[in-house]
């Protein structure tokens, strides 16, 4: 079965903080995806980031950073000198990956609630 | 760049009458998905939409639920008699073509409220 655990329930930074959140995933699956979603507080889901199971390498994009290991099936997400914006809910996503066709459903974690304070 | 449109954005419903919600997905995607944010948890998958029919389903999504696709851009959900626990958020998302394999993009969701 495939599941998605997302330990930190809550976390609180001040302005300027680095700050990792955790993901850890279990799937038989020998190819997936994995996702990070952001929800604001008006709610909308804001997809942020794609990868595909054959590509361990991190990704950096802006503030935004990514490590991908499947050693220890976790793709944990870090934003560097954090800003009050980033105060949200977000969420790392498994899905299946279809070589003939589109991904499948998106399994989501529970969330981690990351307020940044002033 | 394009979006998925969700409507109405909040739509309250007395228990046990009918509910459609609406979706436009992106105009060149194939792939159609709902999936429910009850309050304060996780989002989970309800159904998956291709070629004009249920690819995959959620135990969640049982008989009173239904979607389709009655025109080249509209993609609905309705929960035929609501109750209680149907009160959440209902966010639409579509993916593109087969080749592409482009991740899936979520509207803004509906916040549907049971009383």
């Amino acid at each position: 079965a495939q599941k998605v655990t997302q330990a930190q329930t809550e976390i609180s930074v001040v302005e300027k903080e680095d700050v990792t959140l955790d993901c850890v995933y279990e799937t038989r699956d020998t190819t997936y995806y994995l996702f990070w979603y952001k929800q604001p507080p008006s709610g909308e889901l804001v997809f942020l980031i794609r990868r595909n199971s054959f590509d361990e390498q991190n990704e950096i994009s802006g503030r935004y950073s990514w490590n991908f290991q499947k050693s220890t099936s976790s793709f944990n997400f870090t934003i560097t000198a954090s800003q009050v914006v980033d105060s949200a809910v977000y969420f790392c996503a498994l899905s299946e990956y279809d070589y003939g066709g589109s991904q499948g459903n998106l399994i989501f974690g529970k969330g981690t609630k990351l307020s940044v304070k002033p | 760049e394009p979006e998925v449109t969700q409507t109405p954005s909040h739509q309250v419903t007395q228990m046990g009458q009918e509910v459609i919600l609406r979706c436009v997905p992106i105009s060149n995607h194939l792939y159609f998905y709902w999936y429910r944010q009850i309050l304060g948890q996780k989002v989970e998958f309800l159904v998956s939409f291709y070629n004009n029919e249920i690819s995959e389903k959620s135990e969640i999504f049982d008989d009173q639920f239904s979607v389709e696709r009655p025109d080249g851009s509209n993609f609905t959900l309705k929960i035929r008699s609501t109750k209680l626990e149907d009160s959440a958020m209902y966010f639409c998302a579509s993916s593109g073509d087969r080749y592409s394999n482009q991740p899936q993009h979520f509207g803004d969701g509906t916040r549907l409220s049971i009383l």
